[in-house]
């Protein structure tokens, strides 16, 4: 299997700008999850979705950010503008179940931003 | 909501030291309970996971994991690191039938040779 596939790897942007994340999550599974790691804030979810529907977004830090699943092999992380303080490793992971039953989460390489 | 402490925020060993990562969760019935690690510059590997059966678990790289459930704990142990295990720890826990996924902040490990 090809895992999780997140695009772009590295992006350097600057403030004000659009920036669009992408993931292809493992085909079959039914979870797909947003995660942000910071040094200062460590691993937070952001959101995540069961078949393809937004299921919580409470860890969204605000409107500039969202996020979308159109089907299940696809989904985006936008934020709009971006600023500095997003700069960050941002994480996709799917799973079966969500982790239940013993279903492992299994996550993406992270795409890694800069905003300057 | 569940919640995952991982006390030991920043451990530094010697090579060939034995290790123990504490992980305490606070969800009181059925959970599923994973250790990931995190090498320097790569993404959340998964180690071990425990779901039913035998509370002693052992994942790759000579790493074990002990549930109990009554203390709410699942430690990541290893008998003897290597500098090579120098990495960042994180443990995490889905309860049964929230389907949210809860990370611990991490353990962040130093293997000195």
């Amino acid at each position: 299997d090809a895992g999780v596939i997140q695009s772009p790897r590295h992006e350097v942007t600057e403030m004000g700008q659009e920036v669009t994340l992408r993931c292809k999550p493992i085909s079959g599974h039914d979870y797909l999850f947003w995660y942000r790691q910071t040094m200062m804030r460590g691993l937070e979810l952001l959101i995540y979705f069961n078949n393809n529907v937004p299921i919580d977004d409470s860890g969204m830090p605000e409107d500039r950010f969202s996020a979308k699943m159109p089907n299940a092999s696809f989904s985006t992380l936008k934020i709009q503008p971006s600023e500095p303080r997003d700069s960050a490793v941002y994480f996709c992971a799917s799973s079966l179940t969500g982790g239940n039953y013993g279903n492992t989460i299994y996550f993406g390489e992270g795409s890694w931003l800069t905003v300057v | 909501a569940q919640s995952v402490s991982q006390h030991n925020h920043h451990v530094i060993l010697s090579e060939a030291a034995s290790l123990e990562l504490g992980c305490n969760y606070s969800y009181g019935g059925t959970v599923n309970l994973f250790w990931y690690v995190q090498y320097p510059g790569q993404h959340l590997q998964l180690l071990l996971k425990y779901f039913s059966g035998d509370p002693l678990v052992k994942g790759i790289k000579g790493f074990e994991a002990e549930f109990i459930k009554s203390k709410f704990s699942f430690n990541l142990r290893k008998p003897s690191v290597q500098w090579s295990d120098t990495a960042e720890y994180f443990c995490a826990v889905v309860s049964g039938g929230y389907q949210k996924v809860t990370f611990g902040t991490g353990t962040k490990l130093q293997v000195i040779p």
